[in-house]
């Protein structure tokens, strides 16, 4: 069965700053996607960024990229230019590239970010 | 608002009773699936349907069912409700049965027994 750790349950971050939140998990699959989502006070679950696993290039959306490790099954989340939206609960999550009863996202426990005026 | 619509966004109910939480896909999406996140288990995936039919099933406990409709909204129906099934309940939906580009969530349902 597949596990997705976040070993990180708190991080900090100075506004204007860099962070990084780290994602391991463990998959004896060779196909498969990777998201983080975050979640606000709101707690509304927005997807961040996604990335396939057959592709090399890391995946960017805007202030937030990702460092994609296939062989080290790690997949980091890079937030640049820290802004106060930006805190919140950051969930990385696992799905099988296959469908049927792998259709469901696994979820890691999840980092809290904190960022500091 | 993501588009997919859950009601009521706050339930406060009594241990044994059942409540239905209810759920509107996005625009579109014909799978619907359902995500329970508490403190200690973290989120947790429930069951999913398509276009009307169950197509996985995760920690679903058996006091637990759902149901999806010709119109597409979902239906999550808990009962003899538990201390331990207040949750946070979350419905999320997308276009295929894969979710290529991730999940739409709704804003959840908060869910207390007392």
């Amino acid at each position: 069965a597949q596990t997705v750790t976040q070993s990180q349950p708190e991080m900090s971050v100075q506004e204007a700053e860099t962070v990084t939140l780290s994602c391991t998990y463990d998959t004896s699959e060779s196909d498969y996607y990777l998201f983080w989502y975050k979640q606000p006070p709101s707690r509304q679950m927005i997807l961040v960024i996604r990335q396939e696993a057959y592709k090399q290039q890391n995946a960017t959306e805007n202030r937030f990229s990702v460092n994609f490790q296939k062989a080290a099954k790690s997949f980091s989340l890079k937030i640049s230019d820290s802004q106060l939206g930006d805190a919140a609960m950051y969930f990385c999550a696992y799905r099988s590239y296959y469908g049927g009863a792998t259709n469901k996202l696994i979820f890691g426990t999840g980092t809290l970010l904190a960022v500091q005026p | 608002d993501s588009g997919v619509t859950q009601t009521p966004k706050h339930l406060i109910t009594a241990t044994g009773q059942r409540v239905t939480l209810r759920c509107s896909p996005r625009s579109g999406d014909l799978s619907v699936y359902w995500y329970q996140q508490s403190l200690d288990q973290g989120l947790q995936f429930l069951i999913q349907y398509y276009n009307g039919e169950e197509r996985a099933k995760g920690n679903i406990l058996e006091r637990f069912s759902a149901q999806q409709f010709p119109d597409l909204h979902s239906e999550l129906n808990l009962s003899s409700l538990e201390l331990g099934d207040s949750a946070l309940y979350f419905c999320a939906s997308s276009a295929r049965q894969g979710a290529d580009y991730g999940y739409t969530f709704g804003s959840g349902t908060r869910l207390t027994v007392v």
